[in-house]
Order: C-alpha cells, then structure tokens, then sequence
C-alpha cells in the first residue's frame, strides 16, 4: 500500500481555519485519498474524500496538489469538537472490490479556546 | 448518516474465558464488514475483513483460530475473542460499507461507517 506522511501533532485556536497536511510522494493512479478523524474513546468517523479534484463537504474541505504527492484537509472555523486524531489515508480502487482501509499514525489536533 | 452498532462497549474478562463482540449496522445492510484493534497511544491496526455468508480474510499475523469472525446475516458481524488473554486486552472497532439502505437507492459514497468501539480488559 502507498504510504501517507502526516505531522504527528497541530495546534490551532477555536474559530480559525486548520489545514492538516498529508504527503503521499508514492501514490499510485488508482489511490483514493481518505480523511477520517477519531475522538478519544469513539470509532473513526469519515470526513471527506477525493480522487484529483478539490472536494467540499459540510464538515471539511479537500484539497488536492496537481501531482497528488499532498494534499490538505481543510477545517474552515475550528470549534473545539474538531479535536480529534486525523487520519490521511489512501485506498487503492484497482481491482473495484477493495474497501478496506490501512490507518497510518495520524495527526493530533488540539483546538485552543 | 448510517449507524453502526457495536455491543458490549465494555467487557472484562478472566484469562481463558472467550468473549463475543458484536457489530450490527443499524439502518442499512453490509456484505463487507472490518474488524479492528487499537492499543493505548496508537493506530487502529486492521485484523480482518468479514464477508457475508464466506470465510472472513484475516491480516499477516493474525491467528483466525483466536479470533473468530462470523458474519450471518447483512447486518450482524460478530468477533469471538477465544481463550483471552491479558495480551488480548485492547479497543475492538469495527467498520461497515454500506451495500444498500432502506429506502435508498445503497450506492456506496466510498465511506466506511465506524462503530463505537468495544473496550476489552482480560485479567
């Protein structure tokens, strides 16, 4: 599987934007890239995903570098629910019947009040 | 969203008993489950796939003879940790694709629907 660099740790402060980065150097045509995040004590929770193009979801934004070797998950106001641990992962379609996912170490966010 | 329910949220245990874990979608139906365990501080590490009505897929180095997964029905997986052991003790999480949905057409949106986690402690 490609693998996925992320900062082991982020701060921001409540109400501002966050951009949490993912580097992907090795990411193959058929990767998906994925974001979740997991709350302490809970299962991950989907955020958001995306193949070339930039995505917009109600929870977070995606965007994507034209030779999709980073991309960056965007909170656009941060409220202090969003600490969590976020996890950039990629997810090989090749085959079409290839749904599971690989967690690497992610990121942890800590949100300032 | 879809619902994803995973039952006890925790279990203790004495070591050698077994103990089942149970992971059911609650408003949708999933061929494909996924079972995880995540220890103190770390990731979650991926231990199988669980396909209805077939044989789970396990990851390289986890014993199926330990850990046995049943999925009977669309919307039920279950985890049989057998002869627990204090080593054994961990967060259990497991994760759903939705195949299709009451009421809904079920076409996949490429997100994998988590539950809550099961806490296992094996004294």
């Amino acid at each position: 599987d490609a693998k996925t660099t992320q900062p082991n740790s982020m701060e921001s402060n409540e109400e501002e934007p966050v951009h949490l980065p993912c580097n992907h150097s090795t990411i193959s045509g058929t990767d998906y890239i994925h974001w979740y995040r997991q709350l302490p004590s809970q299962g991950p929770e989907y955020v958001i995903h995306g193949l070339t193009s930039n995505v917009n979801n109600r929870m977070a934004s995606l965007a994507i570098a034209e030779d999709r070797k980073s991309s960056t998950l965007i909170l656009h106001r941060a409220t202090l629910r969003d600490a969590a641990v976020y996890y950039c992962i990629l997810r090989d379609v090749r085959g079409g019947s290839n749904y599971k996912l690989t967690f690497g170490k992610g990121t942890l966010l800590t949100v300032n009040p | 969203g879809a619902v994803v329910s995973q039952h006890p949220s925790r279990v203790i245990c004495k070591s050698g008993t077994s103990v089942k874990i149970e992971c059911r979608s609650l408003d949708f139906q999933a061929t494909t489950m996924f079972w995880y365990r995540q220890f103190p501080k770390q990731s979650l590490m991926l231990m199988a796939t669980s396909n209805e009505g077939s044989k789970a897929t396990y990851e390289q180095g986890v014993e199926k003879d330990k850990f046995l997964i049943n999925h009977a029905s669309l919307t039920l997986s279950t985890l049989t940790v057998t002869s627990a052991h204090p080593e054994d003790s961990s967060f259990y999480i497991c994760s759903a694709r939705l195949t299709s949905r009451q009421g809904g057409s079920g076409a996949w949106t490429g997100e994998l629907f988590f539950g809550e986690g099961s806490r296992l402690t094996v004294l």
